[in-house]
């Protein structure tokens, strides 16, 4: 079974820090997304990689197939960014989810 | 506009009783998901539908059940037999399964009292 973690499991930052969320997990898989979480529990997908790096406005993911980890970055965050951070990994036919991380940017 | 809806958004039910959440998609997806979250806890799948009429247990699936008659609706049922049932249920929708973007709904908090 893919066991997947999540550091740091919570993150307050200064608006207009950069912030970084990292994600390790232990099985080879074939995708790796990360995902963002409002307090009303809505849930957004950001980004679904399995190599290299992906962008998205202020938002970069990276993954480390070797390594078996990925990060999430935030240039410039805001307080709207304040959310928890999910990641999870598609392997076969499954998908295993990560504790999350709970990001407070104040203004 | 192309989205995932699910109903109640709040959900009371007295312990014993069976209870339905609903979950429709009008996205044309053929992968439908139904997903148990719990305090602290990372979300867990509970049932899954490549495609219509056919769907799979996941790694929670015991007091629950489901159908997929329609592509577009895929009702989660919580028997008597879950033992806890008291959690936020996420359904979610992908053109494909499992190695594809999904799209979530905005979730239905059940409480059995």
């Amino acid at each position: 079974k893919n066991e997947v973690e999540q550091s740091p499991q919570n993150l307050t930052a200064q608006e207009g820090e950069f912030i970084t969320i990292n994600c390790s997990y232990s099985v080879g898989i074939s995708a790796l997304h990360w995902l963002q979480q409002h307090p009303g529990g809505g849930i957004v997908s950001l980004f679904m990689l399995s190599s290299g790096k992906k962008k998205h406005g202020r938002l970069i993911a990276t993954i480390n197939i070797q390594e078996k980890h990925s990060s999430l970055h935030i240039t410039a965050s805001h307080p709207r960014d304040s959310a928890v951070y999910i990641c999870a990994v598609n392997y076969g036919q499954n998908f295993v989810f990560g504790p999350g991380t709970r990001l407070s940017v104040l203004p | 506009d192309g989205g995932i809806t699910q109903s109640p958004k709040y959900l009371f039910r007295k312990e014993g009783q069976n209870v339905t959440l609903s979950c429709e998609q009008n996205l044309n997806h053929d992968a439908m998901y139904w997903y148990r979250q719990d305090p602290g806890q990372g979300l867990r799948l509970i049932y899954y539908s490549q495609i219509v009429n056919d769907f799979q247990k996941g790694d929670i699936a015991e007091g629950y059940s489901v159908s997929r008659e329609k592509k577009e609706s895929f009702p989660l049922t919580v028997t008597s037999a879950q033992k806890n049932p008291t959690a936020f249920y996420l359904c979610a929708s992908s053109k494909w399964a499992w190695a594809d973007t999904q799209y979530f709904g905005p979730g239905t908090r059940l409480t059995v009292l």
